[in-house]
């Protein structure tokens, strides 16, 4: 089966630059979605088809894909965009595939 | 506008089923797959599978097989999800999700709790 690898943690200071990575063989192939989910609350759409926002997303947020490697990028991130961030893709039948998670810290 | 109402939280014995309910409204049920996730406390999010609410066809991680059984019912316009042969790791919220294009409409989710 298919897997997604993702740092288990990135931490930055209130306006700098975040990127979070996430890696696999399906990446290859098929595009990837990125969810942001705060504690206690359903996850989020920040990012499809590797690097569309979807609307309402702030535009901090951006997508780029490189081979079998995707990158969530948050650009000035603020103390509200501290959260948990998953990386996902629908591999072949449309058997979803989530990254194991970031957490992203801000202060 | 679209909702997923789940059914409430549950504590269940190792080795028991447990059969939870997501109740559709706001657009037409047997349209969209529904797939469901769960999440341990803690953990990442985990899919499960996905049933075809149209034809009731149903398509299930590999991790599942074999205890897992989604079915649904038009008339209430109610997916279900069950998972047999409770283990403790089992506890966890498990959502209900309906995709639309790029758009996610989560239940509120479901916590299963497995203790003896």
């Amino acid at each position: 089966s298919y897997e997604l690898t993702q740092p288990s943690s990135v931490s930055v200071s209130p306006g700098q630059t975040a990127r979070i990575t996430c890696s696999g063989d399906v990446l290859a192939k098929k595009s990837a979605r990125w969810f942001q989910q705060k504690p206690g609350q359903a996850p989020m759409l920040v990012i499809y088809e590797d690097s569309e926002r979807p609307s309402g997303i702030p535009e901090r947020f951006s997508g780029s894909s490189s081979g079998t490697t995707v990158t969530l990028t948050i650009s000035g991130a603020q103390v509200e965009d501290e959260a948990d961030y998953y990386c996902y893709s629908a591999a072949d039948n449309n058997h979803w595939v989530f990254g194991g998670g970031t957490k992203l810290t801000v202060l | 506008q679209v909702q997923l109402v789940q059914s409430g939280a549950e504590v269940k014995k190792p080795g028991a089923s447990v059969k939870v309910s997501c109740k559709a409204s706001g657009y037409t049920f047997t349209g969209y797959y529904m797939n469901w996730v769960r999440q341990a406390p803690g953990q990442g999010l985990e899919w499960m599978g996905w049933i075809n609410p149209n034809s009731g066809g149903t398509n299930y991680a590999q991790e599942f097989q074999g205890r897992i059984t989604m079915t649904r019912d038009t008339s209430i316009s109610t997916a279900y999800m069950e998972l047999s042969r409770l283990r403790y790791d089992d506890t966890a919220v498990y959502y209900c999700v309906r995709l639309d294009g790029y758009k996610y409409y989560w239940g509120q989710g479901m916590l299963v709790t497995v203790s003896s």
